[in-house]
């Protein structure tokens, strides 16, 4: 069975401009979660995503943002890019988003790279 | 809200040594503890968590994690270090029902000596 897969592997953006990482969960999941591993600051909680709905959201700015498609799929958004957003960009699914013991497996993310 | 800490960003074991990797948590409910393991460029994987069930659970590659409340603890633990564990470890609590986000500490850096 396919894990979670992640696209690009690696991307390269200069500043203002706009990043789309892209995010497929392992079948069967419906909950997609994004986070954002940056040096010195460690994992830190972007976006919820379950059914097609935003369902929570980290201390992110707004240029932050994303979707959820009708295939669980998901896709991540960043406008107005900074230096800071350089960063590994992990994506998760687990099964449903109904309890918070359910298991979020990980992609194997996005290098993000803004210069 | 929940949190978590590590303590030691890197810990350096003789291969065939005991691995102790400290994990505390603060949470105003029953919690939900996760231990992940990070390779270098790679994502997370799952080596155990804690779900109430039992207070030592068992996980992949031999380690295991104790969940003690009264010290606030979930200390991650392998009788025998072995070379392939040389990685990045994070310890996690879910911050709870209806949030479904998981909280990191900020990694201890194993490292194996040969």
């Amino acid at each position: 069975e396919a894990g979670v897969t992640q696209s690009p592997t690696h991307l390269i953006k200069t500043r203002g401009q706009q990043a789309t990482l892209r995010c497929s969960p392992i079948s069967g999941h419906t909950s997609v979660y994004w986070y954002q591993q940056a040096l010195g600051l460690g994992l830190q909680f972007l976006l919820w995503y379950d059914e097609g709905e935003e369902r929570n959201r980290g201390n992110f700015p707004p240029r932050f943002s994303g979707r959820q498609f009708p295939n669980y799929s998901s896709e991540l958004n960043v406008n107005a890019l900074e230096l800071e957003d350089s960063a590994l960009y992990l994506c998760a699914s687990s099964f449903s988003g109904r309890a918070a013991i359910d298991t979020q497996y990980f992609g194997p993310g996005t290098r993000l790279t803004v210069l | 809200a929940q949190s978590v800490t590590q303590l030691g960003s890197h810990v350096s074991v003789s291969e065939g040594a005991l691995v102790l990797l400290r994990c505390n948590y603060s949470s105003s409910v029953p919690p939900y503890l996760f231990w992940y393991v990070q390779y270098p460029n790679q994502g997370l994987q799952l080596l155990l968590k804690y779900t109430s069930a039992a207070t030592l659970v068992k996980g992949i590659n031999g380690f295991e994690a104790e969940f003690k409340k009264s010290e606030t603890s979930f200390h991650l633990t392998k009788p025998s270090a072995h070379m392939s564990d040389a990685a990045e470890y994070f310890c996690a609590v879910s911050e709870g029902e209806g949030a479904q986000k998981l909280v990191f500490g900020q990694g201890t850096r194993l490292t194996i000596n040969p």
